[in-house]
């Protein structure tokens, strides 16, 4: 199958600072890839579409200013929590969609990010 | 309003039987349907998936079936394995949602040795 990577796994970091979380599509190329989230013992949330060469496309109540998405190549899309508070600990997990007849998401291992 | 409604939260199974796995959906726009494992702090990996052309799709001890008419899909595990036990999510997306998929809440999947 499809094989997509993210960088860090984890990161831990000082309340007010920004962190870049990179999703990368291995062995294809993704006009298009998926964030979520993922609070404990709760299935994933869609944040965010991030579409190559254009701006993104947010879900409703996620803020466009806090979680920037960069979706510069057809193999990278990036997404950075800006001014991280504590309240933005979670998993994040990012997926990328095979530009097949069945546009099956193929998720990142995701990344765990930890505001102290 | 959930969309995609997955009512088990767990289920046990001995190992070697059959694990079914259920979910319903209320949007009928929805069609294609996906079936994904996770393991805890990892992403999800995609199991196998079902056009809604198709009512039954088989890939190796695992099974997909699609009963539109009652908006219901399940997935069966068969023999079932301890290296099996993860949650599973089903997921669904149609052509109008720019294909964003939408996840069920997950049923945690323990295969008794």
């Amino acid at each position: 199958g499809a094989v997509v990577s993210q960088h860090p796994s984890r990161v831990i970091c000082k309340s007010g600072t920004s962190v870049k979380i990179e999703c990368r599509s291995l062995d294809f190329q993704a006009t298009t890839m998926f964030w979520y989230r993922q609070f404990p013992k709760k299935s994933l949330m869609l944040m965010a579409t991030s579409n190559e060469g254009s701006k993104a496309t947010y879900e409703q109540g996620v803020e466009k200013d806090k979680f920037l998405i960069n979706h510069a190549s057809l193999t990278l899309s990036t997404l950075t929590v800006t001014s991280a508070h504590p309240e933005d600990s979670s998993f994040y997990i990012c997926s990328a969609r095979v530009p097949d007849t069945t546009d099956t998401q193929y998720f990142g291992p995701g990344t765990r990010l930890t505001v102290l | 309003d959930q969309q995609v409604k997955q009512n088990s939260p767990s289920l046990s199974v001995q190992e070697g039987r059959i694990s079914i796995l259920n979910c319903d959906y209320t949007n009928s726009m929805f069609d294609y349907f996906l079936w994904y494992k996770k393991y805890p702090a990892e992403g999800p990996t995609f199991l196998i998936s079902i056009s809604s052309i198709k009512d039954k799709n088989e890939d190796g001890r695992f099974t997909v079936f699609l009963n539109k008419s009652a908006k219901h899909l399940s997935l069966h595990i068969v023999p079932s394995q301890p290296g099996d036990s993860a949650v599973y999510f089903c997921a669904a997306s149609w052509s109008g949602s720019a294909r964003q998929l939408t996840f069920g809440s997950g049923t945690q999947l323990t295969v008794l040795p």
